[in-house]
């Protein structure tokens, strides 16, 4: 089944305690993209990645780090918390950009 | 800044009704693209129609585009209460293609 698989799906962390949130995809896309969601906010894009070792930041990069060593994965990585990062969290996948995107089922993120 | 707007922010109807959700973006696109997201959950891609489109069908929903007045119409036909969810409106955007979304809508269908 073509999927865009995240974990955890939920997780409650304390501030300044590095963190990565994994998404994985199957269907060989070579954009990805992580948001995140807030009420009276919407979607606003973190990062994205074009290919392999291509990333670049989004909206609202501050805080966060990407990698793409593989095609398949895109962690996001929090090194240093804070509860303004407490969120709803979605990965998404696309070929090419700009069209249909996979969502992941999302991670809910609090830091307290 | 929001590419697109839903209108209305909040839709309730009853079940068997038909839902009509509006869209209306500012810079010139060449897609359009509607997606759901029920409570919490990942979105779900549901319709793409292109620049050069008018109207598109997907089972009981119907997208319009109008290129002229920057605006998209999303029609769900004879409504079911597994339709309540929220609907969001995106396009591409930006040298990335990033899709930029919409606020949202919610739908609630009665039963």
């Amino acid at each position: 089944e073509a999927q865009v698989t995240q974990n955890p799906r939920y997780l409650i962390t304390v501030t300044g305690k590095k963190l990565t949130v994994t998404c994985s995809q199957n269907m060989n896309h070579e954009y990805m993209s992580w948001y995140r969601q807030d009420p009276g906010l919407g979607l606003r894009q973190i990062y994205y990645s074009m290919n392999v070792e291509v990333t670049d930041k989004g909206d609202v990069p501050e805080g966060y780090k990407v990698s793409r060593k593989e095609k398949r994965n895109f962690p996001l990585i929090l090194e240093s918390p804070s509860p303004n990062q407490t969120s709803l969290y979605f990965c998404a996948s696309s070929f090419p950009s700009g069209y249909g995107y996979t969502f992941g089922s999302g991670t809910r993120l609090t830091v307290v | 800044s929001q590419q697109g707007e839903e209108d209305p922010q909040a839709l309730s109807i009853q079940e068997g009704e038909n839902a009509t959700m509006n869209c209306s973006y500012k810079t010139s696109i060449n897609n359009l693209q509607w997606y759901r997201q029920n409570s919490g959950r990942g979105l779900v891609h549901l319709i793409l129609i292109r620049s050069n489109e008018r109207e598109k069908h997907s089972g009981r929903l119907r997208v319009t585009l109008d290129t002229s007045k920057k605006s998209s119409s999303l029609l769900i036909t004879a409504s079911r209460a597994a339709d309540t969810a929220s609907y969001f409106c995106a396009t591409p955007t930006g040298a990335n293609s990033k899709l930029t979304f919409g606020k949202g809508i919610t739908l609630s269908v009665r039963p």
